[in-house]
């Protein structure tokens, strides 16, 4: 079955300081994978797109890596600031006919002041 | 903005009442996307629209009715729903070329409370 898994739920960190966002996948055949990042009341925004062959990706303070082999991507924030304070979603894209973007539950992060 | 939006932005309406979801894209897109969004689950698609015809219907109950008039405007009318159907509902846009690449943008949503 195809699935998508983030952790941790949520999250609360300093400003400032780093944090990383995990996403585990069971998608099969894979196509590509998405960071969004989801503000409160407002529809997600997509951070990055990587395909098997690309590791990392890089969107100013935000850094995605894929290791497809693990099935296996991360978000890493650098200084985080509060306007990064939302909902991080990890949406895997199956080859195959058809919408077939698997969705993960998303991790809620804080960044506190 | 995305280039999508959505209203009204909320809504609250009785088990018995009829209301419209209303989205429109402005990215000249082909393709039309509704979702529903409830606490702590993933996104979960409702309906895809492509030129217009309904592609995608994923076993969503009969008190959801959505209707397309044209590739910019989408729309989900509702009736005797419940109040499990609370959530929010975000309506996306893509353009559809047969692959996954092209990224869907999202509207700011409805937030649906239903008493």
């Amino acid at each position: 079955k195809n699935q998508v898994e983030q952790s941790p739920q949520s999250l609360i960190i300093l400003e400032g300081k780093n944090c990383t966002l995990q996403c585990n996948y069971t998608v099969s055949p894979f196509s590509n994978l998405r960071w969004y990042k989801q503000d409160t009341g407002r529809g997600p925004v997509s951070l990055t797109i990587m395909t098997f062959s690309e590791n990392t990706k890089s969107n100013g303070r935000y850094t995605a890596t894929l290791d497809a082999d693990t099935k296996q991507s991360s978000l890493h924030i650098t200084a985080s600031q509060l306007s990064d304070s939302a909902s991080y979603i990890c949406v895997v894209s199956a080859k195959q006919a058809g919408t077939a973007l698997i969705f993960g539950k998303g991790t809620t992060l804080s960044v506190s002041s | 903005e995305t280039g999508v939006t959505q209203t009204p932005r909320h809504l609250v309406m009785g088990m018995t009442n009829k209301k419209s979801l209303k989205c429109e894209q402005h990215l000249g897109h082909n393709a039309m996307y509704w979702y529903k969004q409830s606490a702590k689950k993933p996104l979960e698609l409702m309906f895809v629209y492509n030129f217009k015809e309904q592609t995608e219907n994923n076993s969503v109950p009969s008190r959801f009715s959505p209707e397309c008039p044209n590739s910019s405007h989408l729309f989900l009318h509702l009736h005797t729903l419940q109040p499990e159907d609370s959530a929010l509902y975000l309506c996306a846009s893509r353009q559809e070329t047969g692959d996954s690449y092209n990224e869907q943008f999202f509207g700011p949503g409805t937030r649906l409370t239903v008493l």
